[in-house]
């Protein structure tokens, strides 16, 4: 399975944009770029994905490298609330299952 | 919030014990996965299910069997718990699309299980 590779951690300062880096060299045509995040005690907690194309929502945005071999989730204006581990994942495989977590990047949000 | 219901949420149980954890989904999604986490390892795959009585193995499958009888249930059971079975069980479920597949939908994540086995 594609890995991924992200900073250990990140701090920012509240109301603040932050950039989450990742890296994917490995990544092959068919792999969407996924990113999750999770607080403690509760289950990880869908943010954002794409193919080629950057990618915004609600909550963030999402972009992609020309080659794809790097991505950057974006969050416009940080609250104490994105105070998360942050993990992007390669989704691949007939039926999704090719989804493997790294230790992920963890954010920090300073008041 | 995805439909998404995980029981129990806390047990305890003692090494040699069959225990079975159950995942509940409203949202009729096709696929349905079970992964564990532990501190240094993220979240591992144990076992997916991509329809009714269809089900394989992930990354750490030994010692863990699943059931899927009908979509909206998905059972992972511990059919002789030991001790390294001690974790945090997220189950997850996913939608496809006819048209791009599975790695373009979301996974949508359960509150966990937290299973300690003495």
């Amino acid at each position: 399975d594609a890995k991924t590779t992200q900073p250990n951690s990140m701090e920012s300062n509240e109301e603040e944009p932050v950039h989450l880096p990742c890296n994917h060299s490995t990544i092959s045509g068919t792999d969407y770029i996924h990113w999750y995040r999770q607080l403690p005690s509760q289950g990880p907690e869908y943010v954002i994905h794409g193919l080629t194309s950057n990618v915004n929502n609600r909550m963030a945005s999402l972009a992609i490298a020309e080659d794809r071999k790097s991505s950057t989730l974006i969050l416009h204006r940080a609250t104490l609330r994105d105070a998360a581990v942050y993990y992007c994942i390669l989704r691949g495989g007939n039926y999704g299952q090719n989804f493997v977590f790294g230790p992920g990047t963890r954010l920090s949000v300073l008041p | 919030d995805a439909g998404i219901t995980q029981s129990p949420r806390h047990k305890v149980t003692e090494t040699g014990t069959p225990v079975t954890l159950r995942c509940h989904q409203t949202e009729n999604h096709r696929y349905m996965y079970w992964y564990r986490q532990d501190p240094g390892h993220g979240l591992r795959l144990i076992h997916y299910s991509y329809g009714v009585k269809d089900t394989d193995k992930g990354e750490v499958s030994d010692g863990y069997s699943v059931s899927r009888s009908k979509t909206e249930d998905f059972l992972l059971t511990l059919e002789s718990a030991t001790s390294s079975q001690t974790s945090v069980y997220f189950c997850a479920i996913s939608r496809n699309t006819l048209d791009s597949g599975a790695g373009n939908q979301p996974q949508h994540f359960g509150d966990g299980t937290r299973l300690s086995i003495l």
